[in-house]
């Protein structure tokens, strides 16, 4: 049980260009799911809480307008990344938890997106 | 805030021996401290936690001792396998909803054959 996915699990684009990552929750209910973001060697970095039915809350310094997330649903959340540039090329992570309140985050299989 | 320091960031053991990894956290209100492993190219995966009204849990070959009084947890692996090189992640929260989590910035464990 408690299995996250994430699609695609890499996508190389252009400059420019936008780009969206999906996460589901395959087996429970995520009424809060987690983006995180990972460069080489290095731990993982919230990014934002995606609750669903309300707006995600950001971390500081990550810009809102240029991630766009959008949790519709208590399975799905989604990451858009807006006009991506080659610094925005990382490892994109999601995480669901687990209702009850227990406070685990199962993580999906993460998304290697690379901008050109 | 919480800050969540881990050592040692590399660890090399010989297959069949115990690897242990240390971790630190400032915040006293921390409550739940999950591990994860991640190896290359994959997401973590969530192998042990422990909160913070227990002092050891122990899953098979992997087992976590939390020490409130000095904030420090530990992971210990004992007859260690190949299959078990990956990064390791602790992570401390004070959220009892999963939220707020602090990562440790990570050790690597390679596992001798």
């Amino acid at each position: 049980g408690a299995v996250v996915s994430q699609h695609p699990s890499w996508v190389i684009c252009k400059s420019g260009t936008s780009v969206k990552i999906e996460c589901r929750s395959l087996d429970f209910q995520a009424t809060t799911m987690f983006w995180y973001r990972q460069f080489p060697k290095q731990s993982l970095m919230l990014m934002a809480t995606s609750n669903e039915g309300s707006k995600a809350t950001y971390e500081q310094g990550v810009e809102k307008d240029k991630f766009l997330i959008n949790h519709a649903s208590l399975t799905l959340s989604t990451l858009t990344v807006t006009s991506a540039h080659p610094e925005d090329s990382s490892f994109y992570i999601c995480s669901a938890r687990l209702p009850g309140g227990g406070g685990e985050q199962y993580f999906g299989p993460g998304t290697r997106l690379t901008v050109t | 805030g919480e800050n969540v320091e881990q050592h040692p960031s590399t660890l090399s053991v010989q297959e069949g021996d115990s690897a242990v990894i240390k971790c630190t956290y400032s915040d006293s209100a921390s409550n739940y401290f999950p591990w994860y492993k991640q190896e290359l190219g994959k997401g973590p995966q969530l192998i042990i936690d422990i909160r913070s009204n227990v002092g050891e849990k122990k899953d098979q070959r992997i087992a976590v001792t939390l020490n409130k009084t000095a904030k420090h947890f530990s992971l210990h692996i004992t007859e260690t396998q190949p299959e078990d090189s990956a990064v390791y992640f602790c992570a401390a929260t004070t959220d009892n909803y999963g939220q707020n989590f602090v990562f440790g910035p990570g050790t690597r464990l390679s596992v001798l054959p």
